[in-house]
């Protein structure tokens, strides 16, 4: 899963509290990316970063936050978890900025929200 | 609208068959488009792209795209399928007018029965 790792795996937590998820690599690649991924819609862009403290919005935002204090590591939160949240949530990485510059994903946070 | 389409669900075919999985793009300046492949519990990994020259492209594990301008299409391609193929596939596009994001089908099972 080219050097990226994801925890928790799998989570299960209640409507209303904080959800940190974590995204390592070992790559020192600039860009890093949060998508989430549900039946019917493939892959959608929560938020990415360009670089350390640069992080922008992407299509799906609304209810997301995120961190990236060092190249290595960008966190996803989600402030009060609904259970519209529920989702498979996957981090990419790649090294340029570019449509044609290729994404490489880690494996996936299974994120349940009762 | 979306960008990217796929419009067949599920494919199936017999081991030993050609497959192709079907992928059709929304017109908007030259595309960078891409193949990846998610096995059951795992991120995706990426098969091919393209990006310019040659139309036909050929990737990972005997995978080839071939682009189409004309029908705006970018069908993935093997001439021979193995059961362990069988697996969930994304066309994603690249948008030169975007730094950030990829744009994905909503995906297209595969399943190739022994």
């Amino acid at each position: 899963d080219a050097g990226i790792t994801q925890s928790p795996r799998h989570k299960v937590t209640e409507t209303g509290t904080p959800v940190t998820l974590r995204c390592h690599q070992t790559e020192n690649h600039r860009y890093m990316y949060w998508y989430r991924q549900d039946p019917g819609h493939g892959l959608r862009l929560i938020h990415y970063s360009y670089g350390v403290k640069d992080t922008d919005k992407g299509e799906v935002s609304d209810g997301y936050s995120v961190s990236r204090s060092k190249t290595e590591d960008f966190l996803l939160t989600l402030e009060s978890a609904t259970s519209s949240q529920t989702s498979v949530y996957f981090c990419a990485i790649s090294w340029g900025a570019g449509g044609q510059e290729t994404q490489y994903f880690g494996p996936g946070t299974r994120l349940l929200v009762l | 609208a979306q960008s990217v389409a796929q419009p067949e669900d599920q494919v199936n075919v017999a081991e030993g068959n050609p497959l192709t999985v079907k992928c059709t793009y929304s017109v908007s300046g030259n595309p960078y488009l891409f193949w990846y492949v998610q096995y059951p519990n795992r991120g995706l990994q990426f098969l091919l792209k393209y990006i310019t020259g040659d139309n036909l492209v050929k990737g990972s594990y005997g995978f080839e795209a071939e682009f189409n301008k004309s029908q705006t299409s970018f069908h993935l391609k093997k001439p021979s399928a193995l059961v362990s193929d069988s697996a969930l596939y994304f066309c994603a596009r690249g948008l030169m007018d975007s730094s950030y994001t990829l744009d994905f089908g909503s995906g297209t099972r595969l399943l190739v029965r022994p």
